[in-house]
């Protein structure tokens, strides 16, 4: 059954404290992306990786890092210097990077709390 | 400034009557543009892609226009149904982008049986 995991859905943490996000798809797509979304806004990028040991930043990448060791994994840590961390974040993936025609594929997300 | 803006407020339509929903960008030049469906707490689930070439896609009671010199994309959701409730998000593809996509707020859609 394929498709896109992220674990865990909910995870609350103390501010100053890193926290690491895990994203794995196992539909052998190259691009994977990462998204914050506050309530009711749109999604705004993060970070985004077109190719193993590869990545770029996004639009709101201050605060926020990545890696991108295999193929199937992108794991997202959000930073103590990331002023407001508190929001729904979403992994996406896609078959293919550059100007190809394909949608993205989302992860079911996960909701970090940081008090 | 570049900017893609939807219907702001949420959009309440009777069972069995076609909602409209509106996606408006300006200073984009998009190869491409996406809707997906997004359920409460949930990722966004993929619904239409419409290419800059291509005036209109349909997909079973789905319905996307796309204007490029008005900067517009209209989506249609006919004989609408209470299962059709979410929010609705336009997505823009840039030109060499690497396949980022570029989000509109979303429209929250309901419909009362």
């Amino acid at each position: 059954d394929g498709g896109i995991t992220q674990s865990p859905k909910y995870l609350f943490r103390k501010e100053g404290q890193n926290v690491t996000l895990s994203c794995e798809q196992n539909l052998n797509h190259d691009a994977m992306y990462w998204y914050r979304q506050d309530p009711g806004q749109g999604l705004r990028l993060i970070y985004y990786s077109q190719i193993v040991n590869d990545f770029q930043k996004g639009d709101i990448a201050e605060g926020y890092s990545v890696s991108r060791e295999k193929k199937e994994s992108f794991p997202l840590t959000v930073t103590s210097a990331q002023k407001n961390p508190t929001a729904f974040y979403l992994c996406a993936s896609r078959p293919a990077g550059g100007d190809t025609f394909y949608e993205q594929y989302f992860g079911p997300g996960t909701r970090l709390t940081v008090t | 400034s570049q900017k893609i803006e939807q219907n702001s407020e949420a959009l309440n339509i009777q069972e069995g009557k076609t909602a409209t929903l509106t996606c408006n960008y300006t200073n984009y030049s998009p190869a491409y543009l996406q809707w997906y469906r997004q359920d409460p707490g949930r990722g966004p689930v993929f619904l239409l892609l419409i290419r800059e070439n291509e005036k209109e896609k349909r997909k079973e009671r789905l319905k996307v226009t796309f204007d490029t010199t008005l900067k517009q994309s209209l989506f249609h959701i006919t004989a609408s149904q209470p299962a059709d409730s979410a929010t609705y998000l336009c997505a823009l593809g840039p030109y060499n982008q690497g396949g980022k996509l570029i989000f509109g707020q979303g429209t929250e859609l309901s419909v009362k049986p």
